[in-house]
């Protein structure tokens, strides 16, 4: 059982380059969500997902566009990568009503130069 | 002022020792209260869930919440090197999946052997 599995891990961009974050899911979770960590600022969330077919944006949603492809999947793309945008980003799961209980994938390490 | 205020540490403990981790928060609405655990490099999981007000047990870990002084805290009973990681508090107003967590930025904990 994989949980939530997050491809690339790493990545290397420069500046203005274009980039999709996958991640995919095996619970059979409704809600996806994608956050962002940085030192000092804590976990905070980008896009998510209620349910296949809706996405919402989140604290931090600029410079960002997600995809809901069906209820596995849900991608992360940044359209022109900026130096701000130099992050751990990690793909959580829930089940809907659940308490907010979030299960989240390995993480991916951007870097922006 | 953020809405979820967490000592960032790090706090070095000897093993055995019980550890006493704690948030602060503003929002009277917060029902839903999270510890997560996050070793470096890897995703954060779920360790420990209550709402309301009063305390959950599980194994060493105590989880309490006093919501008249908008304060949590998660004990750690006879620690132990493995404990060593971040400790995040998490928390929400309601448990749909529309309901946002609002992490703290983290504590950094090591267990010295």
């Amino acid at each position: 059982n994989a949980g939530v599995t997050q491809t690339p891990k790493f990545q290397v961009l420069k500046t203005g380059q274009s980039m999709t974050l996958q991640c995919a899911q095996d619970m059979n979770h409704n809600s996806m969500y994608w956050y962002r960590q940085d030192p000092g600022m804590g976990l905070r969330l980008i896009y998510y997902s209620a349910s296949e077919g809706t996405t919402d944006k989140g604290e931090v949603p600029n410079g960002y566009n997600v995809s809901r492809l069906n209820k596995r999947e849900f991608s992360l793309r940044l359209e022109s990568a900026a130096p701000s945008q130099t992050s751990v980003y990690f793909c959580a799961t829930a089940e809907l009503g659940g308490g907010n209980t979030i299960y989240f994938g390995e993480g991916s390490w951007l870097t922006v130069v | 002022q953020k809405e979820v205020e967490q000592d960032p540490g790090p706090l070095s403990v000897p093993e055995g020792a019980i550890v006493s981790l704690n948030c602060t928060y503003s929002n009277s609405a917060f029902q839903y209260f999270m510890w997560y655990r996050q070793y470096s490099r890897k995703g954060p999981e779920l360790l420990m869930y209550t709402y309301s007000s009063g305390n959950k047990e599980d194994g060493r870990f105590t989880a309490q919440v006093d919501k008249s002084s908008k304060y949590i805290s998660l004990f750690i009973r006879d620690s132990q090197p493995s404990d060593s990681a971040t400790y995040l508090c998490a928390m929400s107003e309601g448990g749909g999946a529309t309901n946002k967590l609002i992490f703290g930025t983290g504590t950094l904990l090591a267990v010295q052997p």
